[in-house]
């Protein structure tokens, strides 16, 4: 994707916590969404993350720092379906500019 | 949530015919849509950006006439490929842009497989 950064391949220990980091131009920037993809499925959304700062939701956190052109995505007590692939989307500003993607995160859970 | 319905969920189709996916927000207006393609272990490329009542803006690479894309209201898009050829075959996916919140909701996806 255009102008977006992170991690192609991670893995982690099943109960543990991870964190998937993504940065991003920071020019005409209007939010940025974190999106979970299984294989074979389309992606679902899991956080959209417009101001500083963190939000927090379930086992899943978002955090964005606007200034740094960084966010990231922080899994806890990580279950074996959480294996998949992580999107972070960033939007551009004007609702008829196109979004732009990162190439995904793959992670993978191990027992 | 916001719910954004893709049909169909699978079709297979001959080579040469025309495949028409629907992209509907079921709960919420979406001004923009996008379309997007996935080929097997690689990230979605987007084909489109769908914008109602005015044309689509096409992604590099991607033929206009071959795929034809129309956002007729607030709520559907349509992805037709026309003449498919096997090469088309491919997971077609979109997405809808929540009018205000500027939130964005895919659909299921729509598996092409062309014989």
């Amino acid at each position: 994707g255009q102008n977006i950064d992170q991690p192609t391949e991670m893995t982690a220990t099943e109960g543990a916590i991870v964190q998937i980091n993504c940065t991003y131009q920071t020019s005409g920037f209007n939010g940025l969404f974190w999106y979970q993809q299984h294989a074979g499925e389309a992606p679902t959304f899991l956080s959209y993350n417009v101001l500083d700062g963190l939000e927090e939701k379930g086992r899943f956190s978002s955090f964005l720092s606007r200034s740094k052109g960084y966010s990231y995505l922080l899994l806890k007590e990580l279950q074996m379906k959480d294996s998949a692939s992580y999107l972070c989307v960033r939007a551009p500003s004007g609702g008829y500019q196109k979004v732009t993607f990162g190439t995904g995160t793959k992670l993978q859970v191990i027992p | 949530g916001a719910v954004v319905s893709q049909h169909p969920s699978w079709v297979i189709c001959k080579s040469g015919t025309s495949v028409k996916i629907e992209c509907r927000s079921l709960d919420f207006q979406a001004t923009t849509m996008f379309w997007y393609r996935q080929f097997p272990k690689q990230s979605l490329m987007l084909m489109a950006t769908s914008n109602e009542g005015s044309k689509a803006t096409y992604e590099q690479g991607v033929e206009k006439d071959k795929f034809l894309i129309n956002h007729a209201s607030l709520t559907l898009s349509t992805l037709t490929v026309t003449s498919a050829h096997p090469e088309d075959s491919s997971f077609y996916i979109c997405s809808a842009r929540k009018q205000g919140t500027g939130e964005l909701f895919f659909g299921e996806g729509s598996r092409l497989t062309v014989l």
